[in-house]
């Protein structure tokens, strides 16, 4: 199994909604990613996470919030979006953090588009 | 600068036809992936390359790392080949595991 699964494919929500997207992988990766891409433009990171501790956020506004409750899970609840955040949210894992020399490779999800309206 | 160049931007070929598609770097990587998007948004990697080439089916992809370039290269194509086509990478200096992506290449194959 060398899936990622993310859950809903399409959200539509308002800018008062509280949503969650949920990001899933049994290959028992220990590392997962959330992106975010918007149209025509290259995936952009968002969060790390390793070993379900957070170790990177860039700089990624509070109305999106990372959770991690077990290895194989990786939520990103949304609270408050603007417009703006309308984007495709990929999910990606690999077997360890992909940094430096590990060379480990990366699988992606299908990805969650969004719509806040 | 960019730190990753790839070309070209778009792509259009006749089904049958050979396409290369180059990527070019300039900082320290160990590895270089190669992936596929299609208009749906799931996003496919297709090789991570730190030396030589690699070929799977119809797809063989390159890199000379000393010369920080690398290609990917679709022999016999299709039209299930027409996706965008990024190169991706992951500084030495980056213990994190971010992804550096190149603008994507836009093939479309026509029958």
């Amino acid at each position: 199994d060398t899936e990622v699964t993310q859950t809903p494919k399409h959200l539509v929500m308002g800018m008062t909604n509280k949503k969650s997207l949920k990001c899933e992988q049994h290959m028992g990766h220990r590392a997962m990613y959330w992106y975010k891409q918007k149209a025509k433009k290259p995936p952009e990171l968002m969060f790390v996470y390793s070993y379900e501790k957070l170790s990177i956020n860039e700089s990624v506004p509070s109305r999106f919030s990372p959770e991690c409750p077990n290895s194989s899970l990786l939520n990103l609840h949304l609270h408050a979006l603007q417009p703006e955040d309308s984007a495709l949210y990929l999910c990606a894992s690999s077997q360890d953090r992909a940094g430096g020399g590990s060379g480990n490779t990366i699988y992606f999800g299908e990805g969650s588009w969004l719509t806040v309206v | 600068k960019n730190e990753v160049e790839q070309s070209p931007q778009n792509l259009t070929a006749q089904e049958g036809e050979f396409i290369t598609i180059n990527c070019s770097y300039s900082v320290g990587i160990s590895a270089l992936h190669w992936l596929q998007q299609h208009p749906g948004g799931g996003i496919v990697s297709l090789f991570m390359l730190s030396s030589g080439k690699k070929k799977h089916g119809r797809l063989i992809a390159t890199i000379n790392i000393q010369e920080k370039h690398s290609s990917l290269h679709i022999t016999a194509s299709h039209p299930r080949d027409s996706a965008v086509y990024i190169c991706a990478f992951v500084r030495t200096t980056d213990s994190w595991g971010k992804l550096q992506f190149g603008a994507g290449t836009q093939v479309v194959v026509t029958p």
